[in-house]
């Protein structure tokens, strides 16, 4: 199996830029989740998916971010407009939910600086 | 809100020092607790899952064991290659998804 596929793995981009980030998730799995990791909060859950429908969007910062999984092997992270703050590291993860088992395997991340 | 906190932040060992990294958490009804293991530039990867309070699970030099507050991740002779930043994780409730994670301890194993 590849794993949890991410793209790009590294983007710059300009103040007020749009972003878009993409994974695709191990093939079965049911769940996909998007996680931002920085030195001062760590690892922080952005939103998650089951069955391609948005469960909990709880962690997302503000309106200018959205995310969608228009099927079950595709899904994207928008930022719009972009801001130095956003800079970071996303990761895609993904899981299957079977008996008691479900540990989350995470994709390399997309390295996002916003000048 | 689930809180997970570890200790120490760094951990620095030489080749064949034993020692072992702590998780707390405060999470209700626990519904299990990670280990990951990430190195510089990557992804967080897998180590352990724990359920329950006195369970523990094992890989290579590696031992994972939970109590109803915390867990500790215990490393047994560690090489230079066990250098890495440990993640620990918890989720609790009803969620299958929602994990809070700790700043993790960056492990530095000298030879």
């Amino acid at each position: 199996d590849a794993g949890v596929i991410q793209s790009p793995r590294h983007e710059v981009t300009e103040m007020g830029q749009e972003v878009t980030l993409r994974c695709k998730p191990i093939s079965g799995h049911d769940y996909l989740f998007w996680y931002r990791q920085t030195m001062m909060r760590g690892l922080e859950l952005l939103i998650y998916f089951n069955n391609n429908v948005p469960i909990d969007d709880s962690g997302m910062p503000e309106d200018r971010f959205s995310a969608k999984m228009p099927n079950a092997s595709f899904s994207t992270l928008k930022i719009q407009p972009s801001e130095p703050r956003d800079s970071a590291v996303y990761f895609c993860a993904s899981s299957l939910v079977r008996g008691g088992d479900f540990e989350q395997f995470f994709g390399p991340g997309t390295r996002l600086t916003v000048l | 809100e689930d809180q997970v906190t570890q200790s120490p932040e760094a951990l620095r060992l030489q080749e064949g020092e034993s020692s072992s990294l702590n998780c707390s958490y405060t999470v209700s009804g626990l519904r299990g607790l990670f280990w990951y293991r990430q190195d510089p530039g990557k992804g967080p990867e897998f180590l352990f899952t724990l359920y329950s309070a006195g369970e523990e699970k094992e890989k290579e030099r590696l031992k994972a064991t939970l109590t109803k507050k915390e867990s500790f991740l215990h490393i047994t002779a560690p090489k230079p290659e066990d250098s890495a930043t440990y993640l620990c994780a918890a989720t609790g409730g009803t969620s299958y998804g929602k994990l809070t994670f700790g700043q993790g301890t960056i492990l530095t194993v000298h030879p």
